[in-house]
């Protein structure tokens, strides 16, 4: 019940194109889903994140939807560009309590130029 | 400058020694977590602490111990290293006015 599951496990998009990626929880007391993007060798950095109470957040060419019914998540990159080749994990978090995260196994996005 | 550093950056060692990682936060976050990423597991949570002299352990907490004696540093200690240890260490800190969690920039160890 604890297990975020993440996919597809890799994505190749062409540049323009839309990067899809999808998550699903089953805890229904997770309340905070971040994404986080990780370039080779270095540390994950916080992208975006979102509350159940809306269905949607977006920052830029970054979208996450939300559905809280079917307990999903995704993440949409818009007009992907060879620089958000990266990793990128989806985590969710109760609020109250321990700020502990339980991450998705991770989709690495490649973006062909 | 304010962030999160770890030390060292790399550390080879042998199966059945101590090596200590370090972790070092300036934002007086009130929480730090110590994560493994293995490929095809992502990121799995090791340890964590809410304040000084607060630990608890995390999904993977075996063969490993923690301690926070300052609200900056949390030491993250392989107390006989094994090669199922070899993997890439990354402390993170966040806390109490957000949920975000800032991750420092990793240790590689590698277990011979």
């Amino acid at each position: 019940q604890q297990q975020v599951k993440q996919s597809p496990q890799s994505l190749i998009v062409q540049k323009g194109g839309i990067s899809i990626i999808n998550c699903a929880y089953e805890n229904t007391a997770f309340d905070y889903f971040p994404w986080y993007q990780q370039f080779p060798g270095k540390g994950p950095a916080l992208l975006i994140a979102i509350r159940p109470d809306v269905s949607e957040k977006k920052e830029g060419r970054f979208t996450i939807s939300f559905n809280k019914s079917a307990k999903q998540f995704s993440l949409h990159i818009m007009d992907s560009q060879p620089g958000d080749s990266a990793t990128y994990f989806c985590a969710a978090s109760t609020t109250s309590g321990t700020y502990k995260y339980i991450f998705g196994t991770g989709t690495r996005l490649k973006v062909l130029a | 400058d304010a962030g999160i550093t770890q030390s060292p950056r790399y550390k080879i060692t042998e199966t059945g020694r101590q090596v200590t990682l370090m972790c070092h936060q300036t934002w007086s976050h009130s929480y730090m977590f110590w994560y493994r990423q293995d490929l095809g597991h992502g990121l799995r949570l090791i340890y964590y602490s809410a304040a000084a002299d607060i630990t608890d352990k995390g999904e993977v907490p075996d063969g490993y111990v923690v301690s926070r004696s300052k609200t900056e540093n949390f030491p993250l200690t392989l107390e006989s290293a094994t090669r199922s240890q070899t993997s890439v260490y990354f402390c993170a800190s966040g806390g109490p006015h957000s949920y975000e969690q800032y991750f420092g920039p990793g240790t590689r160890l590698t277990v011979t």
